[in-house]
């Protein structure tokens, strides 16, 4: 079974950018998390969908961050304009179960 | 007080030595509770679920105390392969059974 897909696995940019990342669920799965990860820290959810609505986006800061869902499968996040303290791994991940979370790769972003 | 607090470590644990780590949380509505497991540069995976009644896989057994509001696991006869972040995971809060919120995690050298 393919797991959860991440585009790109790493990218660098300057301050002020903008950068995308892709992801691809595990097929089935109806829920998909986009976490934030700083070095040393836990991951820090950033948005929730269930299907193609928004179930918590509560810390997404949404003057710089966006995502969607469409047609409720894959994913797109996207940080406009960035700034140094969003270097961090984005990490999405799918779940069927509630808890039970499958992680992909993740997208390392380093902002210069 | 933090939703989902653990001892960052890191603890030193020599080879062959039994581990335990504790994990509190705050909110009394949770519900359910697992430990992930992450490598250096790698995604978190589900290590176990917590059960109410304790549970056991092989060398790994996690306990839920729901009057103090901690969950811990333990690792017995430890092995280097043992060494990663172990996260501790909560479900649910008031009127959110699907909230989910990671601890920081706690980091764990098994030494040869």
């Amino acid at each position: 079974e393919a797991g959860v897909a991440q585009s790109p696995r790493y990218k660098i940019i300057e301050k002020r950018q903008s950068v995308a990342f892709w992801c691809n669920p595990i097929s089935g799965h109806a829920t998909l998390y986009w976490y934030q990860q700083i070095l040393g820290q836990g991951p820090k959810l950033l948005i929730q969908f269930q299907n193609n609505g928004v179930v918590d986006d509560s810390q997404l800061p949404k003057d710089r961050f966006s995502a969607e869902r469409l047609k409720g499968v894959d994913s797109t996040l996207k940080i406009q304009p960035a700034k140094l303290e969003d270097s961090a791994v984005y990490l999405c991940a799918s779940s069927l179960v509630t808890g039970e979370l499958f992680f992909g790769e993740g997208s390392r972003l380093t902002v210069l | 007080r933090k939703e989902v607090e653990q001892d960052p470590g890191p603890f030193n644990v020599p080879e062959g030595a039994t581990v335990a780590f504790n994990c509190t949380y705050s909110n009394s509505a949770s519900q359910s509770f697992f430990w992930y497991r992450q490598d250096c540069r790698k995604e978190p995976k589900l290590l176990m679920s917590v059960y109410s009644s304790g549970n056991e896989d092989g060398r790994f057994t996690a306990q839920l105390n729901r009057a103090s509001q901690y969950i811990s696991l333990l690792i017995r006869d430890s092995k280097l392969s043992d060494s990663a972040t172990y996260l501790c995971v909560v479900n649910g809060e008031m009127n959110r059974d699907d909230k989910i919120i990671f601890g920081k995690g706690t980091r764990l050298h098994i030494l040869p």
